[in-house]
């Protein structure tokens, strides 16, 4: 069965400092990655899209970016945190199904 | 462009009592539709789906949503409401010829004893 992994689950940050969120998918070959923030535990706002190695689609200009390194990987980078970009982020994945599934999420704090 | 909207923003029932939850959705071409439930700190659990067939589509946990295409809308359903299905859902739709899925606001459930 397939599987998706998120790390650090947690994460506190000072302003500036780089960040780097990893996920990974089990199970499965050449899924369709996503990379979501959840802001105050309500709405949630797509940020990346990936549909293979090194194919990234950005939704929203920002100070975050995605790289898709492996086909089962997804990373999340900053290299200058801000306080805005606090938040939880969820990486997800697409089956042939078209259904979506969301890993634990990564919270991050930026102080 | 597509969007979703979920009218309430809390539902509070009695355990043993109907749940629904609503969502009205917006697409220019078929629609997917999805609803997923989030637990306190957890990421998004998935419930059920449409995508085509039988407009009544039953998931997990005793959960079924309509699939009612004049009146754009997916509501979410439960017969009898356990304490535990106290959390918060949200209803997504793509565009079958898109990959974004677009997400509801969210509705907090809360299940009374």
């Amino acid at each position: 069965s397939q599987t998706i992994h998120q790390w650090p689950a947690t994460l506190v940050q000072p302003v500036g400092s780089p960040l780097s969120l990893e996920c990974t998918v089990e199970g499965t070959s050449n899924p369709n990655l996503y990379w979501y923030r959840q802001a105050a535990g309500r709405g949630l706002q797509l940020l990346f899209y990936s549909v293979g190695i090194g194919q990234i689609s950005s939704e929203v200009p920002q100070n975050l970016s995605a790289s898709r390194p492996q086909d089962r990987q997804f990373i999340l980078s900053s290299k200058k945190l801000l306080l805005s970009d606090s938040g939880f982020y969820l990486c997800a994945w697409k089956d042939l199904g078209n259904t979506i599934y969301f890993g634990e999420g990564s919270w991050l704090t930026v102080v | 462009a597509q969007s979703v909207a979920q009218p309430e923003d809390q539902v509070n029932v009695a355990e043993g009592n109907p749940l629904t939850v609503k969502c009205t959705y917006s697409v220019s071409g078929n629609p997917y539709l999805f609803w997923y439930v989030q637990y306190p700190n957890r990421g998004l659990q998935f419930l059920l789906k449409y995508i085509t067939g039988d407009n009544l589509v039953k998931g997990s946990y005793g959960f079924e949503a309509e699939f009612n295409k004049s009146q754009t809308s997916f509501h979410l359903k439960k017969p009898s409401a356990l304490v535990s299905d106290s959390a918060l859902y949200f209803c997504a739709v793509r565009d079958m010829n898109d990959y974004k899925l677009s997400f509801g606001a969210g509705t907090t459930v809360t299940v009374r004893a």
